[in-house]
């Protein structure tokens, strides 16, 4: 059971290129979101998803693209990247009810140059 | 607009010495709170859930209150391990989706 998984670990792009960050999870969870983490300001909420077939914007969705065509991926695609969106990305999954915790990945670093 | 903002930014401990971290959140409607550990170079771990005012949750050295308007997180007799940023997150129109706090990172000296 490998719980959530992303790829890649690392990350370096330039200016305008474009990228898919994978979000992989084996526990059948029916909740999956995606987050960045910017230094002093906690995890924001960029997109997220109830169910294959469903997404929704967060706090920060702008700039970012994602779908949910299987229950165990939710990719992250980035459509031109910017400097400010260099930073430390976090996939996460839960089961759908009451108080279910999400469990995280450890997460994609980053730098757009 | 929907706040959780937590305090302090940093917290340094000698190893036993007790103390308590608030996160305190100005939304409609909470359904959870929720706190996590995060380690460097980690995603968060969860901890506990708490649900209504004046429910508490321990485990180890912790332990979670939740008030009308915050919640602490007190950590008894602190340990080198316990050092971490602590994370508060609350859910309030779905439980699919979660606003986080800025966190409370830790530091407990020998």
């Amino acid at each position: 059971n490998a719980g959530v998984t992303q790829t890649p670990k690392f990350q370096v792009l330039k200016t305008g290129q474009s990228m898919t960050l994978q979000c992989a999870q084996d526990m059948n969870h029916e909740y999956m979101s995606w987050y960045r983490q910017d230094p002093g300001m906690g995890l924001r909420l960029i997109h997220y998803s109830v169910g294959a077939g469903i997404t929704d914007q967060g706090e920060v969705p702008n700039g970012y693209n994602v779908s949910r065509s299987t229950t165990e991926d939710f990719p992250l695609r980035l459509l031109s990247a910017a400097p400010s969106q260099t930073s430390v990305y976090f996939c996460a999954s839960s089961y759908s009810g009451t108080g279910k915790p999400q469990h995280f990945g450890d997460g994609t670093r980053l730098s757009i140059l | 607009e929907d706040q959780v903002t937590q305090s302090p930014e940093a917290l340094r401990l000698q190893e036993g010495e007790s103390s308590s971290l608030n996160c305190s959140y100005t939304v409609s409607g909470l359904r959870g709170l929720f706190w996590y550990r995060q380690d460097p170079g980690k995603g968060p771990e969860f901890l506990f859930t708490l649900y209504s005012a004046g429910e508490e949750k321990e485990k180890e050295r912790l332990k979670a209150t939740l008030t009308k308007k915050e919640s602490f997180l007190h950590i008894t007799a602190p340990k080198p391990e316990d050092s971490a940023t602590y994370l508060c997150a609350v859910t309030t129109d779905s439980w699919g989706k979660f606003q986080f706090g800025a966190g409370t990172q830790v530091v407990v000296t020998p």
